[in-house]
């Protein structure tokens, strides 16, 4: 089925440890982006990537890094997790960046920093 | 700054009609959105609005003025799977969405 996967679900993790959050699209998409959702809050865009081998920062980017190597995929690194940094975070895709483009998300990863 | 705003929450009716309002303050205008985000799950693409008018799109409609920096969401005959939180996005000069916090809608019997 097309679309955008994301691993793991869900996961605890202590502060300090460092944590990859992965992101798969198999829909050709040029455009990803990773926002995290907060209570309370509208999604803020941590970082964004309008085609394979560029990345870009967005509002919230401190603690948080990323590549895209390829289209498909486009991992997001905590370093050294903080408990500020417990939020779901959700990976989306577009077609093209900017312009027309709808982005459409993932399942979304819950993640918990203690 | 940067803004959008919507009510936190509002309460309707089965088959009644609902309209959810969203304002904006953004550096630049490239079209807005609605999501729609069930409970634990992730937002799904309503409706897109760049020129100033309503879109209807069967029983959701959206309405936007670029001068009044206004938009609203109208959703008629509700069904209780419509119970979910929508979100309004603006695209701004950078191409990039400012998220609104959304609208939490529970829909009664």
């Amino acid at each position: 089925i097309a679309g955008i996967t994301q691993a793991p679900t869900s996961q605890i993790l202590a502060a300090g440890r460092r944590m990859t959050l992965r992101c798969t699209q198999d829909m050709r998409h040029n455009a990803m982006y990773w926002y995290r959702q907060d209570l309370g809050l509208g999604l803020r865009l941590i970082h964004y990537s309008n085609t394979a081998g560029t990345t870009g920062k967005g509002e919230v980017p401190d603690g948080y890094s990323v590549s895209r190597a390829n289209t498909d995929d486009f991992p997001l690194t905590l370093a050294s997790a903080v408990p500020s940094q417990t939020s779901v975070y959700f990976c989306a895709s577009s077609e093209l960046a900017g312009a027309l483009s709808t982005q459409y998300f993932g399942p979304g990863t819950r993640l918990t920093v203690l | 700054g940067q803004n959008i705003d919507q009510p936190t929450e509002m309460t309707a009716t089965e088959g009644a009609i609902v309209q959810i309002n969203c304002t904006y303050q953004t550096s630049g205008f490239n079209g807005l959105f609605w999501y729609q985000q069930h409970a634990g799950e992730a937002p799904t693409f309503l409706s897109y609005n760049v020129l100033d008018g309503l879109e209807e799109k069967g029983r959701f409609s959206s309405f936007l003025s670029r001068s009044k920096g206004y938009s609203y969401l109208l959703l008629k005959e509700l069904q209780m799977k419509d119970s979910a939180s929508y979100l309004c996005a603006v695209r701004d000069s950078n191409y990039q969405l400012i998220w609104g916090a959304g609208t939490k809608l529970i829909i009664k019997p």
